[in-house]
């Protein structure tokens, strides 16, 4: 099956500093999603991308399609956005939503 | 709008004993699954179904039972539970994934400690 790796494992930083998360995929998907989980356990969804670029707010993400991976851009890090951050993808006609390991983000103040 | 719901939210269980977690979404959605999160390993499929009536197996099914009789429920069963089956589980409901543009929701997650 597809596989799904994220870079890097652990990531702190102080706040107001900016952030690159990457995901990498081995084979072409239909959907792409990106997901917080806050510390309390709860997973949001962020983004819904299988191509192309998105914004909302201070976060951001592209994906390029083509050459398999996505990144989750995070500008101005606040403390509210420490948690673990996962990349999951489904393949062409497949319903399986395949997780990565997540990035484990702490924002110190 | 409750989104997708999930009971109960911690259980304790002894080794052979059964249960079932109950997960409602009242969204109208198809597609329901049921994931298990352990430390380290990211969220992993159990179960999944794609409409009332139909279910199929994700990457670790082993010890659990789902049935789909209605679309807005999917429970999840554990037949007789082990120490292995201690995590957090959650589900999850979405209007279909082979769909250009349908998100996923998660509920809440339940935490299961099998002693």
């Amino acid at each position: 099956g597809i596989q799904v790796e994220q870079s890097p494992p652990d990531l702190i930083l102080q706040e107001g500093a900016n952030s690159t998360l990457r995901c990498n995929f081995s084979d072409s998907v239909n959907n792409l999603q990106w997901f917080h989980q806050n510390p309390w356990g709860q997973l949001i969804n962020l983004f819904y991308i299988p191509s192309g670029t998105k914004q909302n707010g201070r976060l951001s993400a592209t994906t390029v399609a083509t050459e398999r991976y996505s990144l989750l851009y995070i500008s101005s890090s606040q403390t509210t956005d420490s948690g673990v951050y996962f990349c999951a993808v489904a393949q062409g006609g497949s319903e399986k939503l395949v997780f990565g390991k997540g990035t484990k983000l702490t924002v110190n103040p | 709008n409750a989104g997708v719901t999930q009971t109960p939210k911690f259980q304790v269980l002894k080794t052979g004993q059964s249960m079932t977690l109950q997960c409602a979404q009242d969204m109208n959605h198809e597609y329901m699954s049921w994931y298990r999160q352990d430390p380290g390993m990211g969220l992993r499929l159990i179960h999944y179904s794609v409409g009332a009536g139909i279910t199929d197996q994700g990457e670790v099914p082993n010890g659990y039972n789902v049935s789909r009789s209605t679309t807005e429920d999917f429970p999840l069963r554990l037949l007789s539970a082990a120490p292995s089956q201690t995590s957090v589980y959650f589900c999850a409901s979405s209007s279909g994934l082979r769909l250009s543009g349908n998100t996923i929701y998660f509920g809440e997650g339940s935490w299961l400690t099998v002693v």
